[in-house]
């Protein structure tokens, strides 16, 4: 069964600090993993797509790791700002067209003053 | 803005009325998804449109539930006999599939469903 896990369920930063959220996936053939922000009470925005050959993509003061023998990706937050408050859902899609999105629970930060 | 727009936002019922939400995608995408959202997890898949055809319906979608995408462009989300456990974030999202690429899923920002 194709899964997504992430960790920390929940993480606690003070601004300006650095921070790396976790993902573990078994989701098989592999497409590409995609990072996507949800603001509370919005829809997600995607942050980084990574395909089986990339290995680190980063937008502005996100930048995501992906290393497809283990099955994993990491998204680090650098300087983290008040609106970085959100939680992070790592999703994976599997080849073969269709629907074939798997989607994890995500990590809920909080930045704080 | 011409981002995925849904309406309503909220909309709260009472157990046992029917509701409609609709989603009105990107205009290029050809791709149209709906997702049901719990507190603290992530979107489940619920059901997806390729133009106007419906492809894949998840095991989620009860009975009470259908969709619809008559033309290829906006869709529609009915839940009937609405029960407390419809209660929940309601997301569509839509993507241009152009042979083997695929745009990433461009979400609106949901209608939460309370029913009391």
């Amino acid at each position: 069964k194709n899964q997504v896990e992430q960790s920390p369920q929940s993480l606690i930063i003070l601004e300006g600090k650095n921070c790396t959220l976790q993902c573990n996936y078994t989701v098989s053939p592999f497409s590409n993993l995609r990072w996507y922000k949800q603001d509370t009470g919005r829809g997600p925005v995607s942050l980084t797509i990574m395909t089986f050959s990339e290995n680190t993509k980063s937008n502005g003061r996100y930048t995501a790791t992906l290393d497809a023998d283990t099955k994993q990706s990491s998204l680090h937050i650098t300087a983290s700002q008040l609106s970085d408050s959100a939680s992070y859902i790592c999703v994976v899609s599997a080849t073969g067209g269709g629907n074939k999105l798997t989607f994890g629970t995500g990590t809920q930060l909080k930045v704080e003053l | 803005d011409t981002g995925v727009s849904q309406d309503p936002r909220h909309k709260i019922t009472k157990r046992g009325q029917n509701v409609t939400f609709r989603c009105d995608p990107i205009s290029e995408h050809n791709r149209l998804y709906w997702y049901r959202q719990t507190l603290g997890q992530g979107p489940e898949f619920l059901t997806y449109f390729q133009n106007e055809a419906q492809l894949e319906k998840s095991r989620l979608l009860s009975d009470r539930f259908s969709a619809e995408r008559p033309k290829g462009s906006f869709s529609t989300l009915e839940i009937q006999r609405t029960e407390q456990g419809d209660s929940a974030m309601y997301l569509c999202a839509s993507s241009l599939i152009q042979g083997p690429v695929s745009s990433p899923l461009h979400f609106g920002n949901g209608t939460r469903l309370t029913v009391t």
